[in-house]
């Protein structure tokens, strides 16, 4: 089975633009999580969704957005960016079931380092 | 008082050691906790998950829980100079049952010197 993938794998922007970065679950996987991983701060979270829907959401200004759509992939997008953004953006993706039978063990893609000027 | 603290290391074990690595977090409801090791340069990889109290082994590694005492541990027996990364400790804390949030630890950087 195809693990998580991201794209792109590494951008380049500049402070004040926008960026949108994809994430494709695991086959069958329907939630999906993104994380923020900086050298400073750690691993953060951002956001997870199931089912088009934003159930947990992490302590990020509004510059910070996401959606799901219904074959599960998952978009971010960030807003009027900041020097600050520069991170490794990484997506993650569990079985999450309706009922019993669910599990929320993780499994993350390799990453968008994501630099900004 | 940080959500998920761990010690940042590094630990250095000689090789065929015992590597003890440690967690406490802050949330008493949560339920699902994590070890994940992550290369230089790569994204995390899932090593254990342990939900119930007590020890779960799996190969060289024993994850340890302890909900009272808000503790969570993992060994790895053996230790192996490719076992050297960074390990993080996670724990879901999400608003809802069914709902996932990871809150990870800033990680124990372990060494193994041959």
């Amino acid at each position: 089975k195809a693990g998580v993938t991201q794209t792109p794998r590494y951008l380049i922007k500049t402070r004040g633009q926008q960026v949108t970065l994809s994430c494709s679950p695991i086959s069958g996987h329907r939630s999906v999580s993104w994380y923020q991983q900086t050298p400073g701060q750690g691993l953060q979270f951002l956001f997870e969704y199931f089912s088009e829907t934003q159930r947990n959401k992490g302590n990020f200004p509004g510059r910070f957005s996401g959606r799901q759509f219904s074959n599960s992939r998952s978009e971010m997008n960030v807003s009027t960016l900041e020097l600050g953004d520069s991170a490794l953006y990484l997506c993650a993706s569990s079985q999450r079931l309706i009922g019993t039978g669910s599990t929320d063990t993780q499994y993350f893609g390799p990453g968008t380092r994501l630099t900004v000027l | 008082q940080k959500e998920v603290e761990q010690n940042s290391g590094p630990l250095s074990v000689p090789e065929g050691a015992i590597a003890s690595l440690n967690c406490t977090y802050s949330d008493r409801g949560s339920q699902s906790f994590f070890w994940y090791r992550q290369y230089s340069g790569k994204s995390p990889e899932l090593i254990m998950s342990i939900y119930s109290n007590g020890d779960k082994e799996d190969g060289r590694f024993t994850a340890q829980l302890n909900k009272a005492s808000q503790y969570v541990s993992l060994l790895i027996r053996d230790s192996q100079p490719s076992d050297s990364a960074t390990y993080l400790c996670a724990v879901n804390m999400g608003r809802s049952y069914n709902t996932d949030k990871l809150i990870f630890g800033t990680g124990t950087r372990l060494q193994v010197f041959p």
